[in-house]
């Protein structure tokens, strides 16, 4: 079975602080895609990363990065010195070559203080 | 119009009513997906299409029905509309029904059963 885990419910930061938002997945598939995805207050969700299973590479964008770990089957994302306009929702979710669908985490709602 | 497109906004609708959400895509992307969004649920699949001309069921299908007819259109029908129902309905689409293809989300429609 696949499985997407978002431990934490709720997040609050004071801006400018470094926070990481986890996720943990389940495959036994070896091929499969990792993205994150924003929802701010409007509701919409926004694409933020994709990652397939042979890239393990960590990506950088900004002030956003991610550190993909096979090993612990975690697809963590960190944003660096947060700001206001980063309070959102925040959702991990797997996908795979069969798949019709993405496989969301429940997801985490990050609050940044000013 | 740019991207995708969903209508209404929100609606509250009595049970036992008919009720089609629509949701329109200009990317002429071939695969689109309804999704709902549910409180510690997060989105889970209800319909998707791969293709103009066919449809398949996702996680959670009964009480909801979709139709293919054309690209860009992908209407969800609830038949006789239940308080479970009450949700935050998201419509998406992607080039292709391959699961590294990201998927666009339009804006959502919340909809209430009483």
């Amino acid at each position: 079975a696949q499985k997407v885990t978002q431990a934490q419910t709720e997040i609050s930061v004071v801006e400018k602080e470094d926070v990481t938002l986890d996720c943990v997945y389940e495959t036994r598939d070896t091929t499969y895609y990792l993205f994150w995805y924003k929802q701010p207050p409007s509701g919409e969700l926004v694409f933020l990363i994709r990652r397939n299973s042979f890239d393990e590479q960590n990506e950088i964008s900004g002030r956003y990065s991610w550190n993909f770990q096979k090993s612990t089957s975690s697809f963590n994302f960190t944003i660096t010195a947060s700001q206001v306009v980063d309070s959102a929702v925040y959702f991990c979710a797997l996908s795979f070559p069969w798949a019709n669908n993405l496989f969301f985490g429940t997801g985490t709602r990050l609050t940044v203080i000013p | 119009i740019a991207g995708i497109t969903q209508a209404p906004t929100s609606q509250i609708l009595a049970a036992g009513r008919r009720m089609t959400l629509r949701c329109t895509q200009d990317m002429r992307h071939n695969a689109m997906y309804w999704y709902r969004q549910d409180l510690g649920l997060g989105l889970r699949l209800i319909h998707y299409s791969n293709t103009a001309g066919t449809t398949g069921k996702g996680e959670v299908p009964d009480g909801y029905s979709v139709s293919r007819a054309n690209t860009d259109d992908f209407p969800l029908t609830l038949a006789s509309a239940v308080p479970s129902q009450t949700s935050v309905y998201f419509c998406a689409s992607s080039e292709s029904r391959e699961g590294r293809s990201r998927q666009f989300f339009g804006p959502g429609t919340r909809l209430t059963v009483l």
